[in-house]
Formats: structure tokens, C-alpha cells, sequence
């Protein structure tokens, strides 16, 4: 596609749920990160992906949040057991090989209540 | 631990004005920085990078400046517009060679 799509634009969920994110990266981006941006933060690093491996998983908070990327395209980022806390904004990017020119998606805004 | 960080939070100005929008980093390895903008509801764009090569880079009304001697970084603005209202991150590589490292993010408010 055009840009890097991310879904849902907005979930509310209730804690205790899990949740699965979506990022669609742009064709040819063999690099892809996740992100996470709290109310009035910057952001945070997740997971790193090239192709299908996640050599970088060192920002993933607990084992409660896990990710995987399939096709060397469309990576999901599933939150087990979801709480308060786990509210943010999740920000996927995407970028040719590793080079730092990242694209990113519009985000997925996590409420859990 | 080494990161990235702002001066000011926040950053009002009148529409014309030039903006100045401060960044100070800490990892002495960091090669390479990026400033984004990013607006309401929608994720961070690229405006402008410099390498640490080099101590000023300009493009379009938006100049950033480099002081490695004491790890600060700007962006400066010129002719600010209402369009410019956003918050401004910095980033750098902090040694990495795959990933960066965000700042908290300033905003400005342009007042017309």
C-alpha cells in the first residue's frame, strides 16, 4: 500500500482481555519496528523485526506482550491479559533494510478500563 | 541510563514568528539524529536528520543545528504557521545501528 496501515484505529477493551494489533507495512520495508507511546511520552521501543525475525525484543514490558511477523510483511502485536497500564498508543514503522528512515502508521489507541 | 530529552514541553508562539525547539541527548555514540513532527491522532513524519558530521542542515523553512561538544540539538523554524502545531520529537541512534531513541516530544502551538 500507499502507507503503513495499522487496525484497529481504536480499541477498548476490558482488563483481563487479550488483544491482537495489526501493522501493514509498505511493500519492500524488510525492517519494521513496534512502538509504544504513553499520554505525554515519548516513544518507547519494542520489538524490531528483519524479515520475519525479531532479533530485537528487549522493549517487550512482560511475556504478557508478544509479536510476530509473517511473510516479511503484515506483524500482529498480541497484549495477553491486558491491563490498565498497558494503555498507549502502539505505533508501528517500517523502513528498507535498517537505516533508520522510518514510516510510520497512524497507531492503534489501546484503552483497557 | 543514557537518553534523550527536552527542555521545554511546551512552546507557544505567534504565526510569523521563528521557533526554536531544543533537544539534549546523552549517548556520546549517537551517530545519527531525526526530528519528527507528529499532529493529532496521527503517527510521527520525518522532518529533518543530520549526521554528526556536521553541525547544521537546512531544508524547507527548518533548519537543525548540531553542538556535539555539548550533546544538544535544535530545531529551528522559521516563518512559523498554524500548520506547524504539533508535537516535535527528537531522536537519535544512541549507538544502535537498526533503531532509535525517542525524546518526550515538545509542543507548539502556533497562535494566529
Amino acid at each position: 500500500g500507499a502507507g503503513v496501515s495499522q487496525s484497529p484505529s481504536n480499541k477498548v477493551t476490558e482488563k483481563g482481555k487479550d488483544v491482537e494489533l495489526r501493522c501493514d507495512p509498505i511493500s519492500g520495508h524488510t525492517a519494521l519496528y513496534w512502538y509504544r507511546q504513553s499520554l505525554g511520552q515519548g516513544l518507547e521501543f519494542l520489538i524490531y523485526f528483519q524479515g520475519n525475525s525479531a532479533p530485537d525484543k528487549s522493549g517487550l514490558p512482560s511475556d504478557r506482550f508478544s509479536a510476530e511477523r509473517t511473510g516479511g510483511s503484515v506483524s500482529t502485536l498480541t497484549i495477553q491479559r491486558t491491563q490498565q497500564e498497558d494503555s498507549a498508543v502502539y505505533l508501528c514503522a517500517g523502513s528498507t533494510a535498517a537505516n533508520y528512515g522510518y514510516t510510520f502508521g497512524s497507531g492503534t489507541r489501546l484503552t483497557v478500563v | 541510563g543514557e537518553s534523550v530529552g527536552l527542555h521545554l514541553p511546551t512552546l507557544s508562539v505567534q504565526e510569523g514568528d521563528n521557533s526554536i525547539i531544543n533537544c539534549a541527548y546523552s549517548n556520546s555514540a549517537s551517530d545519527y539524529f531525526i526530528w519528527y513532527k507528529q499532529e493529532s491522532g496521527k503517527g510521527p513524519q520525518f522532518i529533518i536528520d543530520i549526521r554528526s558530521n556536521m553541525d547544521k542542515r537546512q531544508g524547507q523553512r527548518v533548519t537543525v543545528l548540531l553542538n556535539k561538544t555539548v550533546k544538544h540539538l535544535s530545531l529551528q523554524i522559521a516563518a512559523t504557521q498554524p500548520g506547524d502545531s504539533a508535537v516535535y520529537f527528537c531522536a537519535e541512534t544512541g549507538g544502535s545501528n537498526y533503531k532509535l531513541t525517542f525524546g518526550k516530544g515538545t509542543l507548539l502551538t502556533v497562535n494566529p
